[in-house]
């Protein structure tokens, strides 16, 4: 069955970017049809969209963090990837990415999700 | 809109139904998929559209929708489903955005 797994630094200092991948295995990205997604929980809150990105290739952001934030796809890799600028001690979270399906009449959900990375900024 | 609201806490005496509820505008346009999250697991799809369950989620767990609001029931709460349940849904600014609800603590007493 699909699987993700995020992967990247656990530690970032204050400032510099938070890069994470997501791999994707089981099937390819390029299937079509998905929309691959990234969620943060911040220590004790509740899920946040970041964003996600469409089979077609267009990112779509959570409008408080579009001007620092970049997600991608690398098909030869089955990789997505998110990039986050300039960050601070409140980027500090668990950092999820997820595969979100459309299944027809209004109605998407996120079945498939990667175990979670904690991400700490500090210097 | 892009909110959608959720009561931060339900408890449910064991065997009992309860129902945990969710509003938004969005929810007009779009149906709620529902997500249970237990301590220090990824979330878990329980319910999409109408009221559909992904393959291996009991059939205790339903869903429903009316008006701004969308509701998950558990018919015969069992301890296990004791957790933290988010719904979300598409933004229906047209933006193409997501959305979650600020999650439901369910305790199973």
């Amino acid at each position: 069955q699909v699987q993700l797994q995020e992967s990247g630094p656990g530690l970032v200092k204050p400032s510099q970017t938070l890069s994470l991948t997501c791999t994707v295995s089981g099937d390819s990205i390029s299937s079509g049809g998905y929309y691959w997604n990234w969620i943060r929980q911040h220590p004790g809150k509740g899920l946040e969209w970041i964003g996600y990105i469409s089979d077609s290739g267009s990112p779509y952001y959570n409008p408080s963090l579009r001007s620092r934030l970049t997600i991608s796809v690398d098909t030869s890799k089955n990789q997505f990837s998110l990039k986050l600028s300039s960050v601070t001690a409140a980027d500090t979270a668990v950092y999820y990415c997820a595969r979100e399906d459309y299944f027809g009449s209004g109605s998407y959900g996120m079945d498939v999700w990667g175990q979670g990375t904690t991400v700490t900024v500090s210097s | 809109s892009s909110e959608l609201t959720q009561d931060p806490a339900v408890s449910v005496a064991l065997g009992q139904t309860v129902r945990i509820t969710c509003q938004g505008d969005s929810l007009r346009s779009y149906y709620a998929s529902w997500y249970q999250q237990k301590p220090g697991q990824a979330p878990v799809l329980v319910i999409y559209g109408k009221n559909n369950r992904p393959s291996g989620i009991p059939d205790r767990f339903s869903g429903s929708s009316s008006g701004n609001t969308a509701s998950l029931t558990i018919t015969g709460a069992q301890a296990e489903d004791e957790g933290d349940y988010y719904c979300n849904s598409r933004d229906s600014s047209g933006n193409h955005l997501v959305v979650f609800g600020g999650g439901t603590k369910l305790t199973v007493l």
